[in-house]
């Protein structure tokens, strides 16, 4: 069965860092493009970034461009998104989820739990 | 960026109702769109992607259709599991937006 588990999450300080880390269940991890999303409590779904495989492509959504890098390490079967210059902006619940694609159409099938970030001074 | 509207923001519906939710698309995206549910304190799940085709495992009362830029999620007779939010994603740019959600309330 596919597993996705994110870590890292956890209270920092405006204007810090944080590095969060998904682990995959199964070697399938490393031939599938990686998401982030987040969800700001009470609030919607934001996709973040995403990876290709073999990492050659990623992707930001403007909220978090040149602030946010994502990584993977196909060996360990792990995604990462390294979170800098944090504002309250970025407090939310980060999920990873794996992309496939159907009929040409790519959709999120597996989702991790989530981990909460909480910016605050 | 592509944005995507949902209608309405939330909606109030008894068990047994017939629900559809909307999602709008700020350009053409084909067939490029997929729909999620989210119960309070979980992860979204998969329903429906390519607009209409049906998730493995998920009910046959649910269904999806498209017409230009528009897309519907239709529930037709409404279950007690289906309160929750429902939320469209556009995946035709590798900037994969999603709406702004549609919660379904008990009425």
């Amino acid at each position: 069965e596919v597993q996705l588990v994110e870590s890292g999450g956890g209270l920092v300080k405006p204007g810090g860092s944080l590095r969060l880390s998904c682990e995959g269940s199964e070697v399938i991890f490393s031939s599938r493009t990686m998401n982030w999303v987040r969800q700001t409590p009470g609030k919607g779904l934001e996709w973040v970034s995403s990876i290709s495989s073999s990492g050659t492509y990623v992707y930001y959504a403007d909220s978090v461009k040149g602030r946010f890098n994502i990584s993977r390490d196909n060996a360990k079967n792990s995604l990462y998104l390294h979170m800098s210059s944090l504002t309250a902006q970025d407090t939310a619940v980060y999920y990873c989820a794996r992309a496939v694609t159907i009929f040409g159409v790519v959709n999120f099938d597996f989702w991790g739990q989530g981990t909460l970030v909480t910016v605050s001074s | 960026d592509i944005q995507m509207t949902q209608s309405p923001p939330s909606l109030s519906a008894s068990v047994g109702d017939r629900v559809t939710i909307t999602c709008r698309a700020s350009q053409n995206i084909d067939k490029y769109l997929n729909w999620y549910q989210q119960k309070p304190g979980k992860a979204p799940n998969l329903l429906i992607y390519a607009a209409s085709t049906l998730q493995s495992g998920v009910p046959s009362r649910f269904s999806g259709s498209a017409s230009e830029t528009n897309f519907t999620l239709t529930i037709s007779g409404l279950q007690p599991e289906d309160f929750a939010t429902y939320y469209c994603q556009q995946s035709f740019s590798p900037y994969r937006t999603f709406g702004q959600g549609t919660k379904v309330e008990v009425k």
